[in-house]
């Protein structure tokens, strides 16, 4: 499969815990963007990476949210302290980033707060 | 601030025939639109994309139209079959600087129903 791959798929915390989304580009794309979509709403632009460089993270909220894509591996979007207003689908997408060219994205991490 | 806007929450139509979803948009910046497609509990399926300087472009049964002095753009499905039944997102985007190309903005989407 050389589609984006998010893992995992699924992930429950409880309040207070840390979670840790992965993503794994297109083969070929080194272009990595993540959104969240929260219940009954559309998706939301979060940040912008390239390798080793955060490009764009106007949308990450200031606090307990950050993101990194490492020269190797899979990007990581990682949330601190979870609250239950964490709860919702995160997606990530992935381009070849050269000129205006589409976002493929995986099929998300649904991250559920206890 | 909503700069991306799908008035339609949902859109009902019979198997065979054209369905029109519509997008509007403020940011004058935007200069790269595209459709999703999206089943629950999956990712957005990319559709088909048109940039500023052109005014239509087609991929088999979906063609999208940009009118840009009135900041909307459509996408046409013809004919419309079942299987298209989904949550339909137009997107926008601007050039980040350099050649590459930023965060998308979506709408709200757009529920397609196709009847048989």
């Amino acid at each position: 499969n050389a589609g984006v791959m998010q893992n995992p798929r699924h992930l429950v915390r409880r309040r207070g815990q840390e979670a840790r989304l992965r993503c794994s580009p297109m083969k070929g794309h080194s272009h990595v963007y993540w959104y969240r979509q929260l219940p009954e709403e559309g998706l939301k632009f979060m940040v912008y990476l390239q390798k080793e460089n955060i490009i764009d993270e106007s949308g990450m909220p200031k606090e307990r949210f950050s993101a990194e894509f490492p020269k190797e591996g899979p990007s990581i979007l990682r949330i601190q302290q979870v609250v239950r207003g964490d709860s919702a689908a995160y997606f990530c997408a992935s381009s070849q980033g050269q000129g205006p060219a589409p976002q493929h994205f995986g099929d998300g991490t649904r991250l559920s707060i206890l | 601030d909503q700069q991306v806007k799908q008035n339609s929450p949902s859109l009902s139509v019979q198997e065979g025939r054209i369905s029109i979803l519509n997008c509007d948009y403020t940011n004058s910046m935007f200069d790269y639109f595209l459709w999703y497609k999206k089943y629950p509990a999956e990712g957005p399926t990319f559709l088909i994309s048109i940039s500023s300087i052109k005014d239509k472009n087609e991929d088999g049964r979906f063609t999208v139209f940009l009118n840009k002095s009135a900041k909307h753009l459509s996408l046409h499905i013809v004919p419309s079959q079942p299987g298209d039944s989904a949550v339909y997102f137009c997107a926008a985007s601007a050039n980040a600087g350099g050649t590459s190309y930023g965060k998308l903005t979506f709408g709200q989407g757009t529920i397609l129903t196709v009847h048989p």
